[in-house]
């Protein structure tokens, strides 16, 4: 049973240090997203890909955070400098679409999340 | 804009009892909307979908839900709920850019 798999699950460290979060999309997806979920703001679309393309990052606090993907098979997000208040937990979601009306419809799957948590 | 809106932050129900977990949304064309389920430290799952033709949709786990584009509603219902049914569970539509949008998400509690 084919999955979004991402790493580490938790993550623990300290305002100021350098954090990267990975997820491996599914074998064959050409999108990746990136959304961040907290009880206050709920699911937060961050940034998403295409063909590892950037489409829209205006989720994203530019100043610190950055999403790139090296190849098909691999999404990272870091944060540097990281601070207490993005402390979250961290989705990838992967997806197909096969053309532009597709891009309506391809349902998302999503991976078990990272828990970041900055003291 | 878009957006979703679920109205009821947390909804509690017996075991057995029906189930109608409400979903709003704005947008400007016809819409693509969803339902995800997230059970605790997990994931989101999708349950059902809707992109057009016949308004009602089935999805997994006995769900269904209904599209009635006069109220904007895409709202969620299960005849019998089920102990494993507790979970949160978020309403979505998919914009032209081809993101989701997602609700604030609706807690269910199901009690024995």
């Amino acid at each position: 049973d084919a999955r979004v798999t991402q790493t580490p699950r938790h993550k623990v460290t300290e305002m100021g240090q350098e954090v990267t979060m990975r997820c491996q999309p599914i074998l064959g997806h050409n999108t990746v997203f990136w959304y961040r979920q907290t009880m206050m703001q709920g699911l937060e679309l961050l940034a998403y890909f295409r063909n590892r393309a950037p489409l829209d990052d205006s989720g994203m606090p530019k100043d610190r955070f950055s999403a790139e993907m090296p190849d098909a098979t691999l999404a990272t997000l870091k944060i540097q400098p990281s601070e207490p208040r993005d402390s979250a937990v961290y989705f990838c979601a992967s997806g197909l679409v096969v053309g532009p009306r597709s891009s309506y419809n391809s349902p998302l799957h999503f991976g078990n999340g990272t828990r970041l948590t900055v003291t | 804009a878009q957006s979703v809106t679920q109205p009821d932050i947390h909804i509690t129900v017996s075991e057995g009892a029906s189930l109608e977990l409400r979903c709003n949304y704005s947008y400007g064309a016809t819409p693509y909307l969803f339902w995800y389920v997230q059970s605790p430290g997990q994931g989101l799952q999708l349950l059902l979908k809707y992109f057009s033709g016949d308004t009602l949709v089935q999805g997994i786990k006995g769900f269904e839900a209904e599209f009635k584009r006069s109220q904007s509603s895409f709202n969620l219902r299960k005849p019998s709920v089920h102990w494993s049914d507790a979970a949160e569970y978020f309403c979505a539509v998919n914009n032209q850019g081809g993101k989701l949008i997602f609700g604030q998400g609706t807690e269910l509690s199901v009690k024995p």
